[in-house]
């Protein structure tokens, strides 16, 4: 498809165990960012990478959350011993390689933790 | 660090009146300042942007802006409005002097427009 996908689209798990979402972005975006968004609030930053490399890390909440985009195209959120506070829709977006340019977002992954 | 500031959780207006929706920022350099919608169920979605040149912006489904530099705001507006435009409106502000590409956006307007 043409546009940024996300998987899976809901997801629910159990306190303390591990999760992985995965991003594909738009083909050709070189920049990719995650975001957090909580019931009635704006999307949180997380990270962006550009390219493979994660050029700002300064949202993840804790070191239990790690992402990684080894090969500059598809992305995966991974978080460790999930907690009920983690329970969020989790945002990935893309955009071209230019500072200027718009962010194209995919539908979320809902994260659920029981 | 840069932050986004959208002072009202609601605003409602009739359909065919005016709207604004407001936002302010802070960055300490110049700012790129974008408007997104979401509509229920679905992704973020882009509007307009603003990043030089004219101070009104004009972007999809009618809608624009108007950077002000004085007042660090960046309202969203529309002359007319729909019953169709009711979503959750996002300001978002990207610091030019960075160099990074690191987005910030507000906690959200939802505009509901009545009949």
């Amino acid at each position: 498809g043409a546009g940024v996908s996300q998987t899976p689209s809901n997801k629910v798990t159990e306190k303390g165990k591990y999760v992985e979402l995965r991003c594909d972005p738009i083909s050709g975006h070189t920049a990719l960012y995650w975001y957090r968004q909580s019931l009635g609030q704006g999307p949180e930053f997380l990270i962006y990478f550009q390219g493979t490399g994660a050029a700002d890390d300064s949202g993840l909440p804790n070191d239990r959350f790690f992402a990684v985009r080894p090969e500059g195209s598809v992305s995966t959120l991974k978080i460790q011993r999930t907690e009920r506070g983690d329970s969020a829709v989790y945002l990935c977006a893309s955009s071209l390689a230019l500072q200027t340019g718009e962010l194209f977002f995919g539908e979320g992954s809902r994260l659920t933790v029981l | 660090a840069q932050s986004v500031a959208q002072p009202e959780d609601q605003v409602n207006v009739a359909e065919g009146n005016p709207l604004t929706v407001k936002c302010t920022y802070s960055v300490s350099g110049n700012p790129y300042l974008f408007w997104y919608v979401q509509y229920p169920n679905r992704g973020l979605q882009f509007l307009l942007k603003y990043i030089t040149g004219d101070n009104l912006v004009k972007g999809s489904y009618g809608f624009e802006a108007e950077f002000n530099k004085s007042q660090t705001s960046f309202h969203l507006k529309k002359p007319s409005a729909l019953v169709s435009d009711s979503a959750l409106y996002f300001c978002a502000v990207r610091d030019a002097n960075t160099g990074g590409f690191k987005t910030i956006f507000g906690a959200g307007t939802r505009l509901f427009v009545k009949a």
